[in-house]
């Protein structure tokens, strides 16, 4: 069963930068009929993609975050990673990360269990 | 941006409800690629629809979706307890690029 999990630190500086990492377990994140993707979720609000990458490294990014995102992934360690520069506090959220499939139906079918980001000084 | 949903919605047990969820001709109405997540507090999103109208393996049929122009839609029928959650559709929009909508409060009373 595949399984993912988000880690990395629960508390940013303004300005500075976010990085979180998703590691996949239970599956091959070289697999051919999935992206990878970070979706986000201010409290209270609604979900808001943020981006996708592919095993290859093919990157698909939100255009309102494309500037200050950066997503990234290692096949060696069936991970990959998220970057988001020049934080503020509209940038804390619940993070998620999940497997898109575009084969079998175009969905986000496995999720992690989202890990809150808090912006503050 | 963002695709558009009812704040909230609710119905008694054993009632349908439907949850809209309306974009333009660049997302919903040019691809049927809607998929439709459950959310329970606290918790992570589950799917219930993709591509509209289908159900993954072990989604119960009392949950059915419909697309019609540039609004798609959430049917819940025979409502339970249990369904109390918020619900929220995302679509392809093109370009390799995915929205969300704002997501609905389901309250059941």
């Amino acid at each position: 069963q595949l399984q993912l999990q988000e880690s990395g630190p629960g508390l940013v500086k303004p300005s500075e930068t976010l990085s979180l990492t998703c590691i996949v377990s239970g599956g091959s994140i070289s697999s051919s009929s999935d992206y990878w993707g970070w979706i986000r979720q201010p409290p209270g609000k609604g979900l808001e993609w943020i981006a996708n990458i592919y095993y290859s490294g093919s990157t698909y990014y939100n255009p309102s975050l494309k500037s200050r995102v950066t997503i990234s992934v290692d096949t060696s360690k069936n991970q990959f990673s998220l970057k988001l520069s020049s934080v503020t506090a509209a940038d804390t959220a619940v993070y998620y990360c999940a497997r898109y499939d575009f084969w079998n139906g175009s969905f986000f079918d496995s999720w992690g269990q989202g890990t809150l980001v808090i912006v503050s000084s | 941006s963002a695709l558009t949903q009812p704040a909230s919605v609710s119905g008694s047990p054993g009632q349908s409800i439907t949850i809209s969820c309306t974009g333009t001709s660049s997302d919903v109405g040019s691809h049927n690629l809607v998929s439709w997540y459950q959310q329970h507090p606290g918790k992570a999103p589950k799917l219930l629809i993709y591509e509209g109208i289908k159900r993954p393996s072990g989604v119960s049929n009392r949950f059915s979706g419909s697309k019609s122009g540039n609004t798609a839609s959430l049917t819940i029928s025979g409502l339970q307890a249990e369904d109390e959650a918020d619900y929220s559709c995302c679509s392809y929009a093109g370009s390799t690029t995915w929205v969300f909508g704002g997501g609905t409060k389901l309250t059941v009373l």
